[in-house]
């Protein structure tokens, strides 16, 4: 699962900023998802892509989150307006085209918002 | 209603002997996949086991089965011969291969190996 390439790694945002990260999926892997994972919880779906669309978005807050995956290059994630409760790590994870078998997941993006 | 439900926060266990982390799961869909997952204390997501809703046996991957009943749609995860390194948390998920293909996780279980 080390395919997965996240950055970056550690991102500290003050309040009102943005924020951005990346996802490079395993090579060959057309299907990327996005979790969020709270302090002592659980991963929170938020968005599931292919290239080029949005397939399911029903875990992403209505304002200021937004997600791609273009056709070239990796997947961004992008928080407008950061608050104190964006604070999360952030992990990626991508599937092959034709498989069910395995997520794999990257190290995850770690956002602390001051 | 939670698509998967691990019931232990936390579980404790003596070095060398083995343990159960309890996971159960609602769906639908015929078609699905189960896995686990391990977290550890670095944070990475590590893929531990899979199993699949029409397999007839139940999985296996060195120290770690999944004892699968499908009536109960319960799905536990086992881990024989338990090591110090086992410590971390463990979540269980899900993926309906008929809705979406989203995948579903726990809340996790927090595994503690004592020696």
């Amino acid at each position: 699962n080390a395919g997965v390439m996240q950055n970056p790694r550690h991102l500290v945002r003050r309040r009102g900023q943005e924020a951005r990260l990346r996802c490079s999926p395993m090579k060959g892997h057309s299907h990327v998802y996005w979790y969020r994972q709270l302090p002592e919880e659980g991963l929170k779906f938020m968005v599931y892509l292919q290239k080029e669309n949005i397939i399911d978005e029903s875990g992403m807050p209505k304002e200021r989150f937004s997600a791609e995956f273009p056709k070239e290059g990796p997947s961004i994630l992008r928080i407008q307006q950061v608050v104190r409760g964006d604070s999360a790590a952030y992990f990626c994870a991508s599937s092959p085209r034709d498989s069910g078998r395995e997520l794999f997941f990257g190290e995850g993006s770690r956002l602390t918002v001051l | 209603a939670q698509k998967i439900t691990q019931t232990q926060p936390g579980m404790f266990v003596q070095e060398k002997e083995a343990v159960t982390l309890d996971c159960t799961y609602d769906t639908s869909d015929p078609s699905y996949g189960l896995f686990w997952y391990k977290q550890p204390s670095s944070g990475e997501m590590i893929f531990l086991i899979y199993q699949g809703s029409y397999d007839q046996q139940n999985a296996t991957e060195g120290r770690y089965s999944l004892n699968f009943q499908k009536a109960r749609k319960s799905a536990n995860l086992v881990i024989s011969a338990s090591q110090l390194g086992d410590s971390a948390m463990y979540f269980c998920a899900m993926r309906e291969v008929n809705t979406g293909n989203q995948f579903y996780f726990g809340t996790g279980t927090s595994l503690t190996v004592i020696p």
